[in-house]
């Protein structure tokens, strides 16, 4: 199974930073990478795909870039809604698999 | 609105069963690829199960040949049955849609989730 490492495990920032995900896989991945948010007591919520592609109706203040093994989230001007924890997940193989994820917390 | 629900969850003895459902709705459930993921503090977000528009399945290692996923397209409806459920089965089990784009695909519809408890 390819192992997906996010850093952070956590962060602090304030409202109005860019905060700054990573990602890696074990192998090599391709643009299969997928980025989620998700919130307390709520499911994931689908950001990006295919390492870039934002998925409709997610603000233009997120993107993502990278292939290979070594992907990136970026937020910019971080908004109080964006406190929360984030995901990233390998769609090149079977079983699909998740990084461990990153805590955005509130300075 | 597109719209996933699951039920089912519960309390469970190990070695015990549950089935759990995911009642679909806003989209045409037929023309999508259905998933089961379970979420714990400590795996974190774990893929389960999926079935294909053709009825083709898939599991994870560690669940096959205890678990079964179905579905009724008429009923928009998905389902896993769990059986031989063990504590490490413990988990918020999530229905999710697969989007298929260019030959890319993720998890675009979550439901809710319900909670799966394995204890004595």
């Amino acid at each position: 199974d390819i192992q997906m490492t996010q850093s952070p495990s956590s962060l602090s920032a304030s409202v109005g930073d860019r905060v700054t995900i990573t990602c890696r896989a074990s192998q090599t991945i391709s643009s299969y990478l997928n980025w989620y948010q998700q919130k307390p007591g709520k499911a994931p919520k689908l950001l990006i795909y295919a390492a870039y592609k934002l998925q409709s109706g997610v603000p233009s203040r997120f993107s993502g870039s990278g292939s290979g093994r070594d992907f990136t989230l970026i937020i910019n001007t971080l908004q109080p809604e964006d406190f929360a924890t984030y995901y990233c997940q390998q769609s090149h193989s079977s079983p699909r698999t998740f990084g461990g994820g990153t805590k955005v917390e509130i300075k | 609105e597109v719209q996933l629900v699951e039920s089912g969850g519960g309390l469970v003895q190990p070695g015990g069963s549950l089935r759990l459902s995911c009642a679909a709705s806003g989209f045409t459930f037929s023309d999508y690829d259905m998933h089961w993921v379970r979420q714990t503090p400590d795996e974190g977000l774990e893929w389960v199960s999926a079935i294909g528009t053709a009825g083709d399945t898939y599991y994870l290692d560690s669940v096959k040949g205890r678990f079964t996923i179905s579905r009724e397209n008429p009923q928009s409806s998905l389902s896993l049955q769990m059986n031989s459920l063990r504590a490490e089965d413990t988990a918020v089990y999530y229905c999710a849609r697969r989007l298929e784009s260019y030959g890319h695909d993720a998890f675009d519809v979550w439901g809710p989730g319900t909670v799966v408890t394995v204890s004595s």
